[in-house]
């Protein structure tokens, strides 16, 4: 049964940087690309990033562009969310997910299982 | 490629039946799913390529559609489906995009 374990949220001032991580079990992670989701306050479902499974790929939202980075260590089976530059408006509980189809976006890939959530509050 | 979902919320009693629409700004085959999310808690996958069934999910659950249409049908609801339902597409990725979902309330 793949598990999926995030760490590192907490409070952060507007300009801030925060590391979040996921940890997986139950899985060959090696395989797998990963993606992060965000959900904010009250809001729906937000996609942030994806990586590849040998972390050669990675993708991401427009609102992050430039601000967040994704790497994984297959050693350790995490998967990170470097996210600098905090906006209030990052504040969320970001999941991390498992991309179900395996090692590479694609198209009519889905997100299977997600990890509890960490939230991330941005302010001031 | 945006998607829509209707209604925002709805209200029904248990043992009815349900259906929630999800509509594409273009065409995306059938690369839509559905995820089911109770409060405090993480999105729960259900159904992928439009109409596959997750193993594990009651077979009161359905999908549909094709092209820029999708619904997700609870043929008889039971009291633990209500919540809020999203739909996902990843035809065209990145960016993978969601719904703005779908709460179900107990009438």
């Amino acid at each position: 049964q793949v598990q999926l374990v995030e760490s590192g949220g907490g409070a952060v001032q507007p300009g801030g940087s925060l590391r979040l991580s996921c940890a997986a079990s139950g899985v060959i992670f090696s395989t797998y690309g990963m993606h992060w989701v965000r959900q904010a306050p009250g809001k729906g479902l937000e996609w942030v990033a994806f990586i590849q499974y040998d972390g050669s790929n990675k993708y991401y939202a427009d609102s992050v562009k430039g601000r967040f980075t994704i790497s994984r260590d297959n050693s350790k089976n995490t998967v990170f969310l470097q996210m600098n530059s905090l906006r209030v408006e990052d504040t969320a509980v970001y999941y991390c997910a498992k991309a179900a189809k395996g090692p590479r976006l694609e198209p009519g890939d889905w997100f299977d299982p997600w990890g509890q959530g960490t939230l991330v509050t941005v302010s001031s | 490629i945006q998607m829509t979902q209707s209604p925002s919320s709805l209200s029904a009693s248990v043992g009815d039946r349900v259906t929630i629409t999800c509509r594409a700004s273009q065409s995306i085959s059938s690369y839509v799913n559905w995820y089911q999310q109770k409060p405090g808690k993480a999105p729960k996958f259900l159904i992928y390529a439009a109409s596959s069934l997750q193993s594990g999910v009651p077979s009161r659950f359905s999908g549909s559609g094709s092209g820029t249409d999708f619904t997700l049908t609870i043929s008889s609801l039971q009291p633990e489906d209500f919540a809020t339902y999203y739909c996902q597409q990843s035809y065209s990725t990145p960016p993978i995009t969601f719904g703005q979902g779908t709460r179900l309330e107990i009438k």
